[in-house]
């Protein structure tokens, strides 16, 4: 079956400019997580939203980032007036109990 | 907060053996174990659940002590194709299905 897909899979912006990345989970999956990745580094939690809960955000390093997830399904991070260190990877997971099954991720550059 | 995983790195022929700790601070419910490979997604391994069990996929097993707050993984004659980061992630008794995961453990097999 479909596994967990994101969009876009490399974006490149400039300094200040907004992005929006894209996660669709595994179809019944109630579960969604975003994590980043910074080369080398390991994976930080970043949003997590359970069915219709109000999302876990204690991740979030700063107001600049946002997630929705719209009808338990598509979730979208955006992060405004993005900074160079916001470059990494960003990678979301869904899980329907307690295995989590990651996307391909998105290669977020900022210039 | 985030477990500490040892060693760092580690460089093994074909048919040696490897163990990789985890170690919390915190009490813990559950040890999830993820492997990922360059340039890829975190790949699910195993997961342990409080009770001390010890789990096995074919050469790779791994235990967890709830007291020591530690899991612990092993890879038996090991082969090229286990090359790869490994991550342990935990979660904490109040907190289901959210993962801290741990800082990796880079194992590189060599012919």
């Amino acid at each position: 079956g479909a596994g967990v897909s994101q969009s876009p899979s490399n974006k490149v912006t400039e300094k200040g400019k907004d992005v929006e990345l894209r996660c669709d989970p595994i179809s019944g999956h109630t579960a969604l997580y975003w994590y980043r990745q910074s080369l080398g580094q390991g994976l930080e939690f970043l949003i997590y939203f359970q069915g219709n809960s109000a999302p876990d955000k204690s991740g979030l390093p700063s107001d600049r980032f946002s997630a929705e997830r719209t009808g338990g399904s598509v979730s979208t991070l955006t992060i405004q007036r993005t900074q160079q260190e916001d470059s990494a990877v960003y990678l979301c997971a869904s899980s329907s109990q307690a295995t989590q099954y990651f996307g391909p991720g998105t290669r977020l550059t900022v210039l | 907060q985030q477990p500490v995983q040892s060693p760092q790195a580690v460089i093994l022929r074909e048919g040696e053996d490897a163990v990789i700790n985890c170690s919390s601070s915190k009490a813990l419910y559950s040890v999830h174990w993820y492997r990922q490979k360059h340039g890829e997604a975190p790949v699910f391994l195993m997961i342990l659940l409080k009770g001390g069990e010890q789990k096995g996929h074919e050469k790779i097993s791994a235990s967890f002590n709830e007291k020591k707050q530690q899991s612990s993984l092993y890879l038996t004659a090991s082969q090229l194709s286990y090359s790869g980061t490994y991550f342990c992630g935990t979660e904490p008794p109040r907190a289901t299905n959210k993962l801290i995961f741990g800082t990796g453990t880079l194992l590189a097999v060599q012919p």
